[in-house]
């Protein structure tokens, strides 16, 4: 069974701050890592996915995560936070088992305050 | 990236009548297909899975004969929620896995949501 835990169902920063969006995941195999983000009343949009290639992902929006085994943890961070980047952030696992069932975390709000 | 559409977008029925939600995929060949739902301020629930030329799979709870699935093709899915309850209103997502121009892409593209209120 696999799972990812999301520290903090709200996150406040001010605009220009540093954004980190904590996720640790918990999985009996090497995992699929995914970072999706969700607009008021919209469908989920990728931000960045970790597939075992570089262990540091680069996605869109300036959005980053990095994948560190020893912590199992895939934070999502951005250096300087826009008014756009308020929205839903949710962090999922997939087990490359061949079903490709992604398992989500409970979401981060994330708030930007001008 | 792929484009994933769902009709309607929103959609309120009385108690009893039966709903049918669209998804397509635009410019993706779609595998496999998930279908979601997301109650408020919580995340998103797997419901089932269906790959192109099976029967959906659905996960545990989700009672099969209540939300009919349809994978008609690799570019069109359908949720049939029957005879819907106020406790079935919800954001009903579905999300695409499949071949993007000729590669097959590890990852799930999400339609944009359909917001289901039963009265």
């Amino acid at each position: 069974a696999q799972s990812v835990t999301q520290l903090g169902s709200h996150v406040s920063v001010s605009e220009g701050a540093l954004v980190l969006l904590r996720c640790n995941y918990s999985s009996s195999v090497p995992p699929y890592l995914f970072w999706y983000v969700q607009y008021p009343n919209q469908g989920l949009q990728l931000l960045l996915k970790y597939t075992s290639a570089a262990t540091l992902v680069k996605g869109i929006n300036g959005f980053e995560a990095e994948f560190k085994k020893s912590e199992t943890s895939f934070h999502l961070t951005k250096p300087s936070a826009h008014m756009s980047d308020a929205a839903e952030y949710f962090c999922a696992v997939s087990d490359r088992s061949g079903n490709e069932k992604l398992t989500f975390g409970t979401g981060t709000r994330l708030t930007i305050i001008p | 990236g792929a484009v994933v559409s769902q009709h309607p977008s929103r959609v309120i029925c009385k108690s009893g009548t039966s709903v049918k939600i669209e998804c397509r995929s635009l410019d993706f060949q779609a595998t496999t297909m998930f279908w979601y739902r997301q109650f408020p301020k919580q995340s998103l629930m797997l419901m089932a899975t269906s790959n192109e030329g099976s029967k959906a799979t659905y996960e545990q709870g989700v009672e099969k004969d209540k939300f009919l699935i349809n994978h008609a093709s690799l570019t069109l899915s359908t949720l049939t929620v029957t005879s819907a309850h106020p406790e079935d209103s919800s954001f009903y997502i579905c999300a695409w896995e499949g071949r993007l121009t000729g590669k097959y892409q590890e990852t799930q593209y999400f339609g944009p949501g359909t917001r289901l209120l039963v009265l």
